[in-house]
């Protein structure tokens, strides 16, 4: 299984909302990513979860919370979100660490298309 | 912190060759890579060189390494209309994160 899933694929949120979106993978990969990619934008890193503990957190604001509960999935919590984050969230997984030798090839899943109204 | 460059947009002939560019600022690079965005869709990997080669080729797509110049280029061979889509090319920026370009989106005509 080399596949990165996200669920949903879309969402709605009212800017009193909580809601999460979900990453799963198989590949037996110990590194997650969220990005967050704007229209007609590259991807930009938010989150990076090494061995299931945060290692990177790119200043992201606190109304999104992520959390790694095992190797395979990963989460992302929105709570209060603002109209501006409205975005595309993608999950990635790698084999490699931070720090790491060796190519760090991410695997990206399909995304999270998310409307906050 | 690094930059990394690319032409915002590429219009080609169905069958011709299409030849991305992008460049970078970090002279520390281990590996670069290219990945592929079809509307709606997540990032699709390519391809990618280690910072030690000049070229690498792998199908109908080539890609060449400047390290003096800090210049990367991807070549699409025989390019269909399947390949329109949104190329980035991505550093793999002090051993933490990758970053991307800011995108070029290619079209193919018939």
């Amino acid at each position: 299984d080399t596949e990165v899933t996200q669920t949903p694929k879309h969402l709605v949120m009212g800017m009193t909302n909580k809601k999460s979106l979900k990453c799963e993978q198989h590949m037996g990969h110990r590194a997650m990513y969220w990005y967050k990619q704007k229209a007609k934008k590259p991807p930009e890193l938010m989150f990076v979860y090494s061995y299931e503990k945060l290692s990177i957190n790119e200043s992201v604001p606190s109304r999104f919370s992520p959390e790694c509960p095992n190797s395979s999935l990963l989460n992302l919590h929105l709570h209060a979100l603002q109209p501006e984050d409205s975005a595309l969230y993608l999950c990635a997984s790698s084999s490699a660490t931070s720090g790491g030798p060796g190519r760090n090839e991410q695997f990206f899943g399909p995304g999270t298309r998310l409307t906050v109204l | 912190g690094e930059d990394v460059e690319q032409s915002l947009f590429l219009s080609v002939r169905e069958g011709d060759s299409s030849v991305i560019n992008c460049t970078y600022t970090d002279s520390s690079s281990t590996y670069l890579y290219w990945y592929k965005q079809e509307p709606g869709a997540g990032l699709q990997l390519l391809t990618y060189i280690f910072s030690n080669m000049d070229m690498k080729q792998d199908q109908r797509l080539t890609v060449l390494l400047n390290k003096k110049d800090k210049h990367l280029s991807l070549r699409i061979a025989d390019t269909q209309t399947g390949d329109s889509a949104i190329y980035f090319c991505a550093d793999f920026y002090n051993t933490d994160k990758l970053i991307f370009g800011t995108g070029t989106r290619l079209q193919v005509f018939p």
